[in-house]
């Protein structure tokens, strides 16, 4: 089975405001890490944030881990119409891979 | 400049007709991934090379295969395409052993069946 799970699935908010997606996981990790992907593209990545660590930002980006909940979210402040895209976090496992989450599909409207 | 190219970018083939997609990449990374990805879903895991020793994952199908030549290039070959193969395949670089583990990702091949 999968090891990130995602919420919500889809988010659509209007530009300026913030937008937060969630990512659960099952087992232990070494390092969880978001992506984005625009429609028909690659995955670019966005920001990794160790086990160690709580809290991570990256300009309009701020990363959270829970290592007791076994979660992370994603915030993206001040959203543009250009964030629209899929939003994928993936769990490192120790083992050289990724796991990928289900994504979220975030629609900003200008 | 791309750092991880994908050729294709689209690719039609015919029902059992074998097909190959390539990538390469410029960033002289020791680990390459293929991934396959569905519409609206997270892309799947389907063999990564160390170097060249090749892993592939448990629930990979045996139509699938690849190679990795040298440290630059990696393929991707479907032996006998299905309807059901019909996705965009992802192949991804990184370089094991660094703080930070990224994957860099090549733009993908979209692969369309008939």
């Amino acid at each position: 089975s999968q090891q990130g799970e995602e919420d919500p699935q889809a988010l659509s908010i209007q530009e300026g405001e913030n937008a937060t997606m969630n990512c659960s996981y099952k087992t232990s990790i070494n390092n969880l890490q978001w992506y984005r992907q625009n429609s028909g593209r690659g995955l670019v990545h966005l920001i990794l944030i160790r086990s160690n660590e709580r809290e991570k930002h990256s300009g309009r980006l701020r990363v959270t881990l829970d290592t007791s909940k076994k979660s992370s979210s994603l915030l993206i402040t001040a959203s543009r119409a250009a964030d629209t895209a899929s939003y994928f976090c993936a769990t490192d496992n120790y083992g050289n891979k990724l796991v990928f989450g289900a994504g979220t599909i975030l629609r900003v409207k200008s | 400049d791309a750092m991880v190219i994908q050729n294709p970018r689209y690719q039609v083939t015919q029902f059992g007709k074998p097909v190959t997609l390539s990538c390469s990449q410029t960033l002289n990374h020791n680990v390459m991934y293929w991934y396959q990805q569905k519409s609206s879903q997270a892309p799947k895991l389907l063999f990564h090379y160390y170097d060249k020793d090749f892993n592939n994952e448990a629930d990979t199908p045996d139509n699938f295969q690849s190679r990795r030549p040298n440290t630059s290039f990696c393929f991707l070959d479907i032996r006998s395409p299905g309807l059901g193969d019909a996705a965009m395949y992802l192949c991804a670089t990184t370089y094991y052993g660094e703080a930070g583990e990224t994957q860099y990702f090549g733009p993908g091949t979209r692969l369309l069946v008939l």
